[in-house]
């Protein structure tokens, strides 16, 4: 596709339920980042993974977030035991590699509600 | 920890007007810094990149300069129209390669 896709673009779960959010890169990047944006506040960043491998997770709040990127092309965030402050919209963006220079291009996010 | 401020949070002008938006970051080593758009419901789109080495960045009726040393950027508008309506997000590009946003001013433009 043309730009970084994520699915579903909502989703509504209730309190102690999984969830996992999808996201799928612009072809031929890299790189790819989750962030996560709550209510009236900038996105912050969770987690980045160069090729297959999550190169920096210090952005993951708890153990109850974890993120797979099995091929180094589709990546999903995976939210166990959810809470209700886990509520917020989930962007993930790309870049062409991992670097200085390279722009990051971003999805338009999942908004998550845990009832 | 690099901490990102933009002033005002939330701002009303009428359209034709020319105007700024601020951003501050707190650690100067950054490696760029970004502006983005962001519609209600929407995802980020860039409307301007300044390297650490640039002082600013035009594109159309907008202009990003960057004070690294100061640890300041401006966003000028220009001629401002209703469909500038949204909210405006600064970013800088740190060690690392992630982003840190600042919270964001609200831009409405009225007719």
């Amino acid at each position: 596709g043309a730009g970084v896709s994520q699915t579903p673009s909502n989703k509504v779960t209730e309190k102690g339920k999984y969830v996992e959010l999808r996201c799928d890169p612009i072809s031929g990047h890299t790189a790819l980042y989750w962030y996560r944006q709550s209510l009236g506040q900038g996105p912050e960043f969770l987690i980045y993974f160069q090729g297959t491998g999550a190169a920096d997770d210090s952005g993951l709040p708890n153990d109850r977030f974890f993120a797979v990127r099995p091929e180094g092309s589709v990546s999903t965030l995976k939210i166990q035991r959810t809470e209700r402050g886990d509520s917020a919209v989930y962007l993930c963006a790309s870049s062409f590699s991992y670097g200085k220079d390279n722009e990051q291009f971003f999805g338009p996010g999942t908004r998550l509600t845990v009832l | 920890k690099q901490e990102v401020t933009q002033i005002p949070a939330a701002l009303s002008v009428p359209e034709g007007e020319n105007l700024v938006l601020n951003c501050s970051f707190t650690d100067s080593a950054i490696y760029n810094l970004q502006w983005f758009r962001q519609d209600p419901g929407k995802g980020l789109t860039s409307l301007l990149l300044i390297q650490s080495s640039q002082r600013e960045q035009t594109s159309g009726r907008l202009n990003a300069s960057l004070d690294k040393s100061s640890g300041r950027s401006t966003l000028y508008i220009a001629a401002s129209q209703p469909g500038d309506s949204a909210t405006y997000l600064c970013a800088v590009k740190e060690y690392g390669n992630k982003l840190v946003f600042g919270a964001g001013t609200i831009l409405r433009v009225k007719s």
